[in-house]
């Protein structure tokens, strides 16, 4: 079946500017993340979703993020006013539930964003 | 939030064993360990995990120490295919968020 999809893959902005992630998460998933992976580190998480609400959105760094999953699907993630140093890859993933011990995540390929 | 340590880098040859071990010293009772891995361009995949006893999967093997304090993850047969970082997390059945590490960068020589 279908893996969980992100678009764009790469995107190149310009300082200042507004940009949108979009995450397809596996069909019928209810749990939905957010990480962030700068070059030589592992991913740090941003947001965790269940359902349509944001259960925890203790990982976004400031208020220029914000996300939203209004159907309990597709989720976007929001930058307000880029700043050269939000360029990174934006990893979102999906589980079937959000808690538990087999709670394996899927994660999508990513997007890859550069402020210039 | 309960930490992991391993090793930056381990090189291996092609059809041969490998070994990733690590160490969590400061586990609970209630953390499982979970590996994941992230081929190169792409997301991190799960590979296995596991609470007490040594688990195996048609991917991996995870061993895990008596006192659980330390884990060995065993790729029986490295192929090209399984070279990328391997992330070894804590969590527990209430958490939901993975807390990753920097990994251990496995390069596999043909």
């Amino acid at each position: 079946g279908a893996g969980v999809s992100q678009t764009p893959s790469n995107k190149v902005t310009e300082k200042g500017k507004y940009v949108e992630l979009r995450c397809d998460p596996i069909s019928g998933h209810t749990a939905l993340y957010w990480y962030r992976q700068s070059l030589g580190q592992g991913p740090e998480f941003l947001i965790y979703f269940q359902g349509t609400g944001a259960a925890d959105d203790s990982g976004l760094p400031n208020d220029r993020f914000f996300a939203v999953r209004p159907e309990g699907s597709v989720s976007t993630l929001k930058i307000q006013r880029t700043e050269r140093g939000d360029s990174a890859v934006y990893l979102c993933a999906s589980s079937s539930t959000g808690q538990g011990s087999y709670n394996e995540q899927f994660f999508g390929p990513g997007t890859r964003l550069t402020v210039l | 939030d309960a930490k992991t340590t391993q090793p930056n880098s381990m090189e291996s040859n092609e059809e041969e064993p490998v070994h990733l071990p690590c160490n969590h010293s400061t586990i609970s009772g209630t953390d499982y360990i979970h590996w994941y891995r992230q081929l190169p361009s792409q997301g991190p995949e799960y590979v296995i995990h596991g609470l007490t006893s040594n688990v195996n999967n048609r991917m991996a093997s995870l061993a895990i120490a008596e006192d659980r304090k330390s884990s060995t993850l065993i790729l029986h047969r490295a192929t090209l295919r399984d070279a990328a970082v391997y992330y070894c997390i804590l969590s527990r059945v209430s958490d939901y968020k993975l807390s990753f590490g920097a990994g251990t960068t496995v390069t596999v020589r043909a």
